[in-house]
C-alpha cells in the first residue's frame, strides 16, 4: 500500500542533544510537510518542500532544520532540543500544493520527549 | 490574522447524531477540509468542500457556507470508534492550510 512512514514512532532525547526524525513516502508526491503538534492544539506547519524547493515558515525557530535528499525522503533535524520542543511531529505529503482539492496524507507521527 | 474556531470538546451518545461546527476567517478561500484524528495518531482525511452546500459520504456529511465563513461536520449513527478529534482546516489564497485546534468528540454508550 502506498503510504507515509515515519521513524522512529517514539524518540526520547536529552535537553540540547541533537535529534533527527525521518519520513519516507511511497506515494510519489511532490510536496512534503513537517508539522509540530502539541496536545489539544492545531498542527503547526514548520516547513515544506515542493520537490527540492524549500519553504520555511516565518516563525519556525532556527533550531529546526530540514533536508530532502530525494523525492521519497525528508528529515527533520532539531539541533538543540529544548523542553518546549516536546511534541508530536507529523510528516505529510500532497501531490501538489495548489489546487484546492489536493488533500494531505499524514504519517503516523513521531512523539518526541525531551528530558 | 487568520483564524479557525471550533468547540474544544463535545459529548454524544452512541447511535445518536452530532454536528461539529467550524467558523473561519482567512485571507482567501480555496476549500475546507475535515480530518479525523484518534488520540496519538495522525490525522486522516474525511471531506473536502469548496462550493456551498452539503457533501454526504456514508455516515458523515460536511456542509459549507462561504458567505458566512461556516462549515459543519455531521456524524450520524455514532459508534464508539468515532471518539476522536475532528480538525477543520481551510486553504487560504496562497493554498496554505490553516488548521483549527480540533474538537474532541467523546461518545458515551
Amino acid at each position: 500500500d502506498a503510504m507515509v512512514i515515519q521513524n522512529p514512532r517514539y524518540q526520547v532525547t536529552q535537553f540540547g542533544k541533537p535529534v533527527t526524525l525521518s519520513c519516507s513516502q511511497t506515494l510519489n508526491h511532490n510536496v512534503m510537510y513537517w508539522y509540530q503538534q502539541k496536545s489539544s492544539q492545531a498542527p503547526k506547519l514548520l516547513f515544506h518542500y515542493y520537490d527540492k524547493d524549500f519553504n520555511n515558515e516565518a516563525d519556525t525557530p532556527d533550531n529546526f532544520q530540514s533536508r530532502r535528499p530525494n523525492t521519497s525522503f525528508c528529515f527533520l533535524d532539531i539541533r538543540s532540543p529544548g523542553l518546549g520542543d516536546a511534541a508530536m511531529y507529523l510528516c505529510a505529503t500532497s501531490r501538489d500544493n495548489s489546487g484546492g482539492a489536493d488533500e494531505q496524507f499524514f504519517g503516523p507521527g513521531t512523539r518526541l520527549t525531551v528530558l | 490574522g487568520q483564524n479557525i474556531d471550533q468547540p474544544t470538546e463535545m459529548t454524544a451518545t452512541e447511535g445518536a447524531i452530532v454536528q461539529i461546527n467550524c467558523t473561519y476567517q482567512t485571507s482567501g478561500f480555496n476549500g475546507l477540509f475535515w480530518y479525523q484524528q484518534h488520540a496519538g495518531e495522525a490525522p486522516t482525511f474525511l471531506s473536502y468542500n469548496v462550493l456551498d452546500g452539503l457533501e454526504e459520504k456514508g455516515r458523515f456529511s460536511s456542509f459549507l457556507s462561504r458567505s458566512k465563513g461556516y462549515s459543519y461536520l455531521l456524524l450520524k449513527e455514532l459508534q464508539m470508534k468515532d471518539s476522536a478529534s475532528y480538525l477543520c482546516a481551510v486553504k487560504d489564497s496562497n493554498y496554505q492550510l490553516i488548521w483549527g485546534a480540533g474538537t474532541k468528540l467523546i461518545i458515551k454508550p
